[in-house]
């Protein structure tokens, strides 16, 4: 979608391995969200970064999930320890007013 | 705990023919609704939105219907058009903005020659 850009677009990891997905706006906006789509299930929320306040993170599944963004740009969205149920497209957002405009997605695949 | 189901996964439609896609929702609380679509290997994309504080809203092919007795929305597309062949999801927000989306499943919905 326009202004957001995810990298990679595919990624292949074993399970156990850590991956590390990357949110790159671009234009500046100060909310960035994180959302997952599973198959057969709806855009999961993951996790909202908000300008300088602390980052709501209530979407996160477990603890092996993590995010920052650094410099209120770029965004990482980090899992350890990979696992099957992981496999799924994460998709970064930018908010437009009440809406989202969500870029092309990572799809991952644990084997 | 799905807050916004759509319960039918997949819909075929022939061309010229009006589509229907269904929405449901069970938190009350919900008070602004719209329709996302999205083409493979692309993210979603905004197709129309209705506040609940009216029953239709109407944007060219497009018009979203809303129930707030039955929770449930519905967007109609008419005339349906190869170009509209795409997953649609339906979401709901409780704070009339983005932060608080909640997705349903999506429908695929197949617009046939």
């Amino acid at each position: 979608g326009a202004g957001v850009s995810q990298s990679p677009s595919n990624k292949v990891t074993e399970k156990g391995k850590d991956v590390e997905l990357r949110c790159d706006p671009i234009s500046g906006h100060t909310a960035l969200y994180w959302y997952r789509q599973s198959l057969g299930q709806g855009l999961e929320f993951l996790i909202y970064f908000q300008g300088n306040s602390a980052p709501d993170k209530s979407g996160l599944p477990s603890d092996r999930f993590s995010a920052e963004r650094t410099g209120g740009s770029v965004s990482t969205l980090t899992i350890q320890r990979t696992q099957q149920e992981d496999s799924a497209v994460y998709l970064c957002a930018l908010e437009w007013g009440d809406l989202l405009t969500f870029g092309s997605g990572t799809r991952l695949t644990v084997v | 705990d799905q807050q916004v189901k759509q319960n039918s996964p997949s819909l075929s439609v022939q061309e010229g023919r009006i589509s229907i896609l269904n929405c449901d929702y069970t938190n009350s609380m919900f008070d602004y609704f719209l329709w996302y679509k999205k083409y493979p290997a692309e993210g979603p994309t905004f197709l129309i939105s209705i506040s609940s504080i009216k029953d239709k809203n109407e944007d060219g092919r497009f018009t979203v219907f809303l129930n707030k007795s039955a929770k449930h929305l519905s967007l109609h597309i008419v005339p349906s058009q190869p170009g509209d062949s795409a997953v649609y999801f339906c979401a709901a927000s409780a704070v009339g903005g983005a932060q608080k989306l909640v997705f349903g499943q999506g429908t695929r919905l197949t617009i046939n020659p």
